[in-house]
């Protein structure tokens, strides 16, 4: 089993859709929780992170954790063509980032 | 300041060739990072070195070797290149430093090794 599973898609949704990405991780020495987003070609670029359950907002973002279930989400509220990219969650304790695979998320005009 | 960068951007190598990616910051981050992305399995940590002078194992270290040359650069080494290690190289760095979290990613070394 991976450390960090997580659906790839890919993953349609009509412009000023909410979208909702998911994981689930193994490891619960995780400490900190980050999504990452990667457009095409690009390397990976910080979006949001969390290090306790519960919500983080950060304009049209959004991250949900619960340890308890060992799930983490990411909410897009009023989704952009500009958001379609691939979307990587990853937990870590000390130096070990665990990455997902990444979900492929197109957003249509 | 550029961040982190890496070259070459593309690479095609021969099986059983060696090679060098070179990866350099410019943020003064203690930690740098290397790892290799596959369709469906995500980034996967091959090396990493904490500080200046060392450096360790990730998840996927057989074939490579690394050196973390000065607080800057840190470069990896494939000996003798596999069709196995076709792949997307992408160098990240880290401050290293109190609660940080972020990992500032270099563009990518795209190698195909044949």
């Amino acid at each position: 089993q991976k450390e960090v599973e997580q659906d790839p898609g890919p993953l349609s949704v009509p412009e000023g859709a909410i979208v909702s990405l998911n994981c689930t991780y193994s490891n619960s020495a995780f400490q900190y929780f980050m999504w990452y987003r990667q457009y095409s070609r690009k390397g990976p670029e910080l979006l949001m992170y969390t290090y306790s359950s519960g919500n983080k907002e950060d304009g049209r973002f959004t991250a949900q954790v619960d340890k308890s279930s060992k799930y983490i989400s990411l909410f897009i509220r009023d989704s952009q063509p500009s958001d379609s990219a691939t979307y990587l969650c990853t937990g870590n304790y000390g130096q070990n980032f665990v990455f997902g695979p990444g979900t492929r998320l197109s957003v249509l005009p | 300041n550029a961040g982190v960068t890496q070259t070459p951007k593309f690479q095609v190598l021969k099986t059983g060739q060696s090679m060098t990616l070179q990866c350099a910051q410019d943020m003064n981050h203690n930690s740098m990072y290397w790892y290799r992305q596959d369709p469906g399995m995500g980034l996967r940590l091959i090396y990493y070195s904490a500080s200046e002078g060392t450096t360790d194992k990730g998840e996927v270290p057989n074939g490579y070797n690394v050196s973390r040359l000065n607080k800057r650069e840190f470069s990896l080494r494939l000996e003798s290149a596999a069709p196995s290690q076709t792949s997307v190289y992408f160098c990240a760095s880290r401050p290293g430093t109190g609660i940080t979290y972020e990992q500032y990613f270099g563009p990518g070394t795209r190698l195909t090794v044949t």
